[in-house]
This record gives C-alpha cells, sequence and structure tokens, in this order.
C-alpha cells in the first residue's frame, strides 16, 4: 500500500499570509506514460464532503482561487495557500490514485492565527 | 446540477446488513468508474470499494473484502453498496464518489452507519 504522510499536522496562518501543507508518498504516484501524478488535493470544512482543489499535482479545479497552486512529482508534493482568506480555514487532504488501495494523507488542519 | 445523494445509513447491531445507495442526477454514471470512501467523524477519509463503468468488475479495501459488494444499476443511474457482517469499526459517514481520469471530482454529501447494541 502507498502511505501519504502529510505534514504539519495543522497550523495557524495570520489572515493574508502563506499557507504550505506538504504530502509525501511512499512509492512514486507519476506514471511516466503519460507523466501525469495521480495526486489530488481536497478541502473539506466541517459537515460538509470534501471539494476536489487540485489534480495531477497541479491542475486547478475550475472556480477554486487561484491562490491555491499545486506542486511537486512523484513522491513530494505541496500545497500552497498564497494569502489565506477566512473561508479557508478547513482540513486539507492529499490522495494517491496510482494503486489500489487508493490512500490519502492524515489531513492538515488549517486555522486563523 | 450533477450531483449524488446517498441513502440507507441506519443504526444496525453489530453482525447485520445494510445496502447503501448512490443517486445520481445530472449525469450518466455509464461513463464513469463509481466508489465508495468512508470517513469516521473527526477522522480522516478511507477509500472503500471500486466498481467499473460497467459493473463487470470491482474491488475493495482488505478492511472490508468478503463482507461489502459493491453493485451498480446504470439504467437506475444508482450505486449500491452492500455491507455485510457489520462491525463497530464500520461505523462512519459512507461517501459515494465519481471518478474522473483518476482523481474524484464529484463526491455526495454523504450518509451514516453505525454499528452498535
Amino acid at each position: 500500500d502507498i502511505v501519504m504522510t502529510q505534514s504539519p499536522d495543522s497550523l495557524a496562518v495570520s489572515l493574508g499570509e502563506r499557507a504550505t501543507i506538504n504530502c509525501k508518498s511512499s512509492q512514486s504516484v507519476l506514471d511516466s506514460s503519460n507523466n501525469e501524478n495521480y495526486l489530488t488535493w481536497y478541502q473539506q470544512k466541517p459537515g460538509q464532503p470534501p471539494k476536489r482543489l487540485i489534480y495531477w499535482a497541479s491542475t486547478r479545479e475550475s472556480g477554486v482561487p487561484d491562490r491555491f497552486s499545486g506542486s511537486g512529482s512523484g513522491t513530494d508534493f505541496t500545497l500552497t495557500i498564497s494569502s489565506l482568506q477566512a473561508e479557508d480555514v478547513a482540513v486539507y487532504y492529499c490522495h494517491q490514485f496510482y494503486s489500489v488501495p487508493l490512500t490519502f494523507g492524515g489531513g492538515t488542519k488549517v486555522e486563523l492565527k | 446540477e450533477v450531483q449524488l445523494v446517498e441513502s440507507g445509513g441506519d443504526l444496525v447491531q453489530p453482525g447485520g446488513s445494510l445496502r447503501l445507495s448512490c443517486a445520481a442526477s445530472g449525469f450518466s454514471i455509464t461513463n464513469y468508474w463509481m466508489h465508495w470512501v468512508r470517513q469516521v467523524p473527526g477522522k480522516g477519509l478511507v477509500w472503500v470499494s471500486r466498481i467499473k463503468d460497467d459493473g463487470t468488475y470491482g474491488d475493495s479495501a482488505d478492511s472490508v473484502k468478503g463482507r461489502f459488494s459493491i453493485s451498480r444499476d446504470n439504467a437506475k443511474n444508482t450505486l449500491y453498496l452492500q455491507m455485510n457482517s457489520l462491525r463497530a469499526e464500520d461505523t462512519a459517514v459512507y461517501y459515494c464518489a465519481r471518478d474522473q481520469r483518476r482523481t474524484f471530482d464529484i463526491w455526495g454529501r454523504g450518509t451514516m452507519v453505525t454499528v452498535s447494541s
């Protein structure tokens, strides 16, 4: 099984400041046949289902503000919120779709400082 | 509007059975693999099971293998999860999700399953 390790578990960021979340996979999630990383970032707010933010490591979902960006390849990935807004308070999960069983990171809780 | 709506969650005793449904609207599930993911309230996301677009193949996490069975009725635009021999550790919110090129683009709001005596 591919283990997804997120860091930190939580972080407190001031409004307008940058938030950076890391995700490391125990094996590469890069498909060399098409150069796609099967890594997705989701945002989940209390009482709501996860919402896709970034897929294939760096493709932003339509309608997601451009302050959200994803980067990385292979085994190391980052979700960056360039200027934190109040509505960004949530738990963020990374997810690998490279191999079954599909696995998720443990989540990173982003709060306001 | 494209959406998924789960139903069927309930309080059930250990060893009991339950069938969850996931009704799709705004699109045809015929073109998509579909999945179930669960989440213990306050905890992380755990993949449960998936089924191929035409229903000819499915697989599951080891934790539910032999107890849970995924199926679909494309004519009814509905996904199912038959859960047997339920255990306390199966207590969770169960989400269905659409697989679009190896990423979950659409999620339902979930249905709560509680296994307790």
